[in-house]
């Protein structure tokens, strides 16, 4: 049981280029999470999933995108990265909307 | 929308000392939930509040909710070097359900 697993660690890009982080859960959780983490910025929601094949926005959705075709996959997209967007990156997974949720490591990632 | 405050943003102790940390929020929560994030580290559940007056207890740590869920708290009695890290809060209005995060407390403590 590896609860949730984030994929890579950390990623340098340039500006414009895009990516796709990927998280995985083993718990078969329904709700999943994106967050990024900035200095003094605590965590800021920016997509969240509440089953299988749903989306949607959190408090700061812009220059991002998600999908959850797998109910154990929650994978965020950066189409044209900007260095405003160099953040940790966190997905978090829980039961429902008011349980627990359970982390993954996060990526780092920097945009130059 | 609804909002969770928390402060103070930063606290510095010297070991052995008490620590406290506060959690407001806007809206009545149907529930709180505190999280610590060890540096470099992701947050780690520690425990969920749901009822009026509630207070639990894990060790050092002491936990409340306010009679009106609207507010909680945290105190570390006694601080260790092991407790250094971010303590965030996280609430869910009533009738909602998507947790909001506080932005957190961060604990440096001095051995």
């Amino acid at each position: 049981n590896a609860g949730v697993t984030q994929t890579p660690k950390f990623r340098v890009l340039k500006t414009g280029q895009s990516m796709t982080l990927l998280c995985a859960q083993d718990m078969n959780h329904e709700y999943m999470y994106w967050y990024r983490q900035d200095p003094g910025m605590g965590l800021r929601l920016i997509h969240y999933s509440v089953g299988e094949g749903t989306t949607a926005k959190g408090e700061v959705p812009d220059g991002y995108n998600v999908s959850r075709l797998k109910k154990q996959n929650f994978l965020l997209g950066l189409e044209s990265a900007a260095p405003s967007q160099t953040s940790v990156y966190f997905c978090a997974s829980s039961y429902t909307g008011f349980d627990t949720q359970y982390f993954g490591p996060g990526t780092r990632l920097t945009v130059l | 929308g609804q909002q969770v405050m928390q402060i103070p943003q930063y606290q510095h102790v010297q070991e052995g000392e008490d620590f406290t940390t506060y959690c407001n929020s806007s809206t009545t929560l149907s529930n709180i939930q505190w999280y610590k994030q060890r540096p470099g580290g992701h947050p780690v559940f520690l425990i969920q509040l749901v009822k009026s007056g509630e207070v639990k207890k894990q060790k050092r740590l002491t936990f409340q909710f306010g009679e009106a869920k609207k507010n909680s708290s945290l105190h570390i009695t006694a601080t260790q070097t092991t407790d250094v890290g971010t303590y965030f809060c996280a609430g869910v209005s009533t009738g909602g359900f998507k947790t909001i995060f506080g932005a957190g407390t961060r604990l440096f403590v001095k051995a």
